[in-house]
């Protein structure tokens, strides 16, 4: 297997420029998860989805965000309009839960940088 | 609140040293992951363990839970062990929280 996918791997845009963040899970994972990492405040979890079902959400900044999943083998993170603070990296990650909890795997990560 | 406290934040160690990194976290984590992230910035799963002990190469992992302790130890450490290292608790549900993380380096 190829592992999670992100696409694009770095991104630069300007301010209020909408940004689309792709990620393709391993196959057969059931669970996906969208970080943020900063410098100020590491790794963050933004939201994360079960069977395709958006679960937790309370992670995601603002209404500036939105995540879909509208298949088990694709999902977007989106940033309209996007700022300056936005930038950077985002990862997703996938995990096949064994019980409540299953170890996840990590994409390459896309590096966001908003001018 | 579940929180997730490592220890120490910054180490050095001089090549083939043993290395131990704690993790104390609070009630309601289920099960520890932890992480390694390289200079390079990709993130690796490590482990995931909610009771015992795990091993893989020069890597352990133990968790205690009646303490509500994890520790990861590398033996025989080498320069390329150097990264930053994060201890994750899942709470029930699979959410995660997050230490602050360990930044090792390992001299030659």
């Amino acid at each position: 297997d190829a592992g999670v996918i992100q696409s694009p791997r770095h991104e630069v845009t300007e301010m209020g420029q909408e940004v689309t963040l792709r990620c393709k899970p391993i196959s057969g994972h059931n669970s996906l998860f969208w970080y943020r990492q900063t410098m100020m405040r590491g790794l963050e979890l933004l939201i994360y989805f079960n069977n395709n079902v958006p679960i937790d959400d309370s992670g995601m900044p603002e209404d500036r965000f939105s995540a879909k999943m509208p298949n088990a083998s694709f999902s977007t993170l989106k940033i309209q309009p996007s700022e300056p603070r936005d930038s950077a990296v985002y990862f997703c990650a996938s995990s096949f839960p064994a019980g409540d909890v299953g170890e996840q795997f990590f994409g390459p990560g896309t590096r966001l940088t908003v001018l | 609140k579940n929180e997730v406290e490592q220890s120490p934040q910054n180490l050095t160690a001089q090549e083939g040293e043993f290395i131990t990194i704690n993790c104390s976290y609070s009630v309601g984590i289920s099960a520890l992951h932890w992480l390694q992230q390289h200079p390079g910035g990709g993130i690796v799963s490590l482990f995931m363990l909610s009771s015992g002990k795990k091993k893989h190469g020069r890597l352990i992992a133990t968790i205690n839970i009646q303490e509500k302790h994890s520790s990861l130890h590398i033996t025989a450490s080498h320069p390329r062990d150097s990264a930053v290292y994060i201890c994750v608790g899942a709470e029930y549900g699979n959410k995660l929280v997050f230490g602050a993380g360990t930044i090792l380096r390992v001299k030659s």
